[in-house]
């Protein structure tokens, strides 16, 4: 029940496509919910985060679509660009402030 | 503000031995957790300390233990090393108040031979 389950493992897609990232859950106590991404050789950056009373969050080419119903919500990269290639994770925070993340999402952005 | 920094960034070590790594918070932030990152088990929780308290734990044996000092930076101590210890890990603060975003300072990768 602690669990997030993020998909796909990989994504390629070209330069200027939508890069589209999925994460589902099954704790309603969930209370936040953060996306990183990481560089090789980095730590993992956050890039934007939504609250469950929020339906979509949207900051520059990134979005956040939030599914309470449904347990899920999805990273949407408008325009994608070589330089966004690298591994998002998803997370959700408990109510006592742990993080649980998702497995992570290799994307590569063809030129 | 500086941010998240991670002392050594490498470490080699040998099975049997033990180690400690440092972090230093974001200046005011006074939640620190721990994680482990590999390539098959991806981020891995370990523990947070919030004000020299461990206030949440992961699922990993006791050979891995924290602390956290009255100025918010904590150590983390992994003894009796094994092979499979060997992993990349991260320390992120977190401030106080209901957004509590996390960041990650760069991490430290650990080989154990």
């Amino acid at each position: 029940q602690q669990q997030v389950k993020q998909s796909p493992q990989s994504l390629i897609v070209q330069k200027g496509g939508i890069s589209i990232i999925n994460c589902a859950y099954e704790n309603t106590a969930f209370d936040y919910f953060p996306w990183y991404q990481q560089f090789p050789g980095k730590g993992p950056a956050l890039l934007i985060a939504i609250r469950p009373d929020v339906s979509e969050k949207k900051e520059g080419r990134f979005t956040i679509s939030f599914n309470k119903s449904a347990k899920q919500f999805s990273l949407h990269i408008m325009d994608s660009q070589p330089g966004d290639s690298a591994t998002y994770f998803c997370a959700a925070r408990t109510g006592t402030y742990k993080y649980i993340f998702g497995t992570g999402t290799r994307l590569k952005v063809l030129a | 503000k500086a941010g998240v920094t991670q002392t050594p960034r490498y470490l080699i070590k040998t099975r049997g031995q033990q180690v400690t790594l440092s972090c230093s918070p974001i200046s005011g932030h006074r939640s620190v957790s721990w994680y482990q990152q590999t390539p098959g088990q991806g981020l891995q929780f370990l523990f947070e300390y919030f004000s020299e308290t461990q206030r949440n734990k992961g699922n990993f044996p006791g050979r891995f233990s924290g602390r956290q000092f009255s100025n918010s930076r904590s150590e983390m101590n992994v003894s009796t090393l094994e092979l499979g210890d060997s992993a990349l890990y991260l320390c992120a603060s977190s401030s106080t108040g209901p957004y509590n975003e996390q960041f990650f300072g760069p991490g430290t990768r650990l080989t154990v031979l």
